[in-house]
């Protein structure tokens, strides 16, 4: 079945360091790509997605790419700042077309100062 | 900007009371869905439903009922709420057509606690 599998974290980083949150799906066929951000106390916001094989996502300084060949959507970010300190889940949906998205566990980012 | 809203932020109740958590969204979605946020398991999906008084269970149904009535109110009912079922629960929607196709909008959430 499809299985999205994202790092554990927590992830802890100095502002300004070069960020990488590693992502990998399973799934048969083309599945489109999500990266989403949860601040706390919030809800799920879409962070960036891509739709098909070498499309890269970005927004907000950050950026993932959609790689079909090592089956993998990580997300990157050239500089941190405290404010990306969040919960970040990598997702999928269903490629057959249903209703269906698959979220990773989520990994948080504690940035300081 | 699509507007997902949830009835409460935070929730606290006994258990074996009913419970209604309501969430509204006001751009004439047609999908809305109702996940459950637990600490190291992710969104795991409760409930579906992909037009008016269509629903469909998702991953985890038991103890969960759910209504929509309106196109833009998607209710989640505990028929009698249990302690395993503290949780944050999340209500988004999807669109089928324009720009944010295939993308969900995502409410607030609610923190459910049952005591």
């Amino acid at each position: 079945g499809n299985s999205v599998t994202q790092m554990e974290g927590p992830v802890t980083l100095s502002e300004e360091a070069f960020l990488t949150i590693n992502c990998t799906y399973t799934a048969t066929g083309y599945p489109s790509l999500f990266w989403y951000v949860q601040y706390p106390g919030e809800g799920l916001q879409l962070l960036l997605k891509a739709t098909k094989a070498d499309d890269k996502g970005s927004n907000k300084g950050f950026e993932a790419t959609y790689r079909k060949e090592t089956t993998s959507f990580h997300l990157e970010k050239g500089s941190v700042q405290v404010s990306d300190s969040a919960v970040y889940f990598c997702a999928l949906s269903d490629p057959t077309g249903t209703y269906k998205y698959i979220f990773g566990t989520g990994t948080r980012l504690k940035v300081l100062a | 900007d699509v507007k997902v809203t949830q009835s409460s932020r935070y929730l606290v109740k006994r258990t074996g009371e009913k419970v209604f958590l309501e969430c509204v969204q006001d751009m004439d979605h047609e999908n809305m869905f109702w996940y459950r946020q637990d600490p190291g398991l992710g969104l795991r999906l409760i409930y579906f439903s992909y037009d008016v008084k269509m629903k469909e269970k998702g991953d985890i149904p038991e103890g969960y009922s759910v209504s929509r009535e309106k196109k833009e109110r998607f209710s989640l009912i505990l028929e009698s709420a249990s302690t395993n079922q503290t949780s944050m629960y999340l209500c988004a929607s999807r669109g089928l057509a324009g720009p944010a196709y295939n993308e969900q909008f995502f409410g607030p959430g609610t923190r459910l606690t049952v005591l």
